[in-house]
């Protein structure tokens, strides 16, 4: 099985600023993995998948970037209802599996 | 517009049953593969089963195989879930999922929350 890692666990922002999350695989999974954010009491929102494709609505703040074993989210400008979780995916691969999540909190 | 309604949801006694549906509609089943993912209380995202769309090619998360069957009635055009010997650990909100592009999900449904407990 594919482990996912992502880091940091928690990431205090303040709006304005430029975010990087971390997603990594234990392995080689090419471009297979997707990213989702996610509010509380709302079901994930695909934000980019092919690790760095844009998914239909999503604003051009989010970039995603990587291959391999190491990618990244960046959020260029955190506006106020960016807030939320962040995890990966691997897509493609047998178990399909996310990773632990990262919190964009206030700072 | 794409939508998924789950239902079926509910509190069972370990050792217990529940089929869980999804309805899909603005797109057909038949032609799109599926999934079921479960988030369990203030925890993270857990793929649990997939189905394909082409063909009914399944797959299961190594702690639902052979306890859980993902299944679709392309007629009504809803995705089920059927869950036998549920365990505590089962606990959680289930959604299912539309793929978008080698099993990434870009439309979700509400979800629907499973209780297994005594």
């Amino acid at each position: 099985e594919i482990v996912m890692t992502q880091s940091p666990a928690t990431l205090s922002v303040s709006p304005g600023e430029r975010v990087t999350l971390s997603c990594r695989a234990s392995q080689s999974v090419s471009s297979n993995l997707a990213w989702y954010q996610q509010k509380p009491g709302q079901a994930p929102r695909l934000l980019i998948y092919d690790a760095s494709t844009r998914a239909t609505g999503i604003p051009a703040r989010f970039s995603g970037s990587g291959s391999g074993t190491e990618f990244t989210l960046t959020i260029s400008s955190l506006q106020s209802e960016d807030f939320a979780v962040y995890y990966c995916q691997l897509c493609n691969n047998w178990p399909l599996t996310f990773g632990g999540g990262t919190k964009v909190e206030i700072k | 517009e794409v939508q998924l309604l789950e239902s079926g949801g509910g509190l069972v006694q370990p050792g217990g049953s529940l089929r869980l549906s999804c309805a899909a509609s603005g797109f057909t089943l038949s032609s799109n593969a599926m999934a079921w993912v479960r988030q369990a209380p203030g925890k993270g995202l857990e793929w649990v089963s997939s189905i394909d769309g082409g063909s009914d090619d399944t797959h299961y998360a190594d702690s639902v195989k052979g306890r859980f069957t993902i299944s679709r009635d392309i007629s009504k055009n809803i995705l089920y879930l059927q869950m036998n010997s549920l365990r505590a650990e089962d606990t959680a909100l289930y959604y299912c999922a539309k793929d978008i592009w080698a099993w990434s999900f870009d439309f979700w449904g509400r979800g629907i929350l499973v209780t297994v407990s005594s």
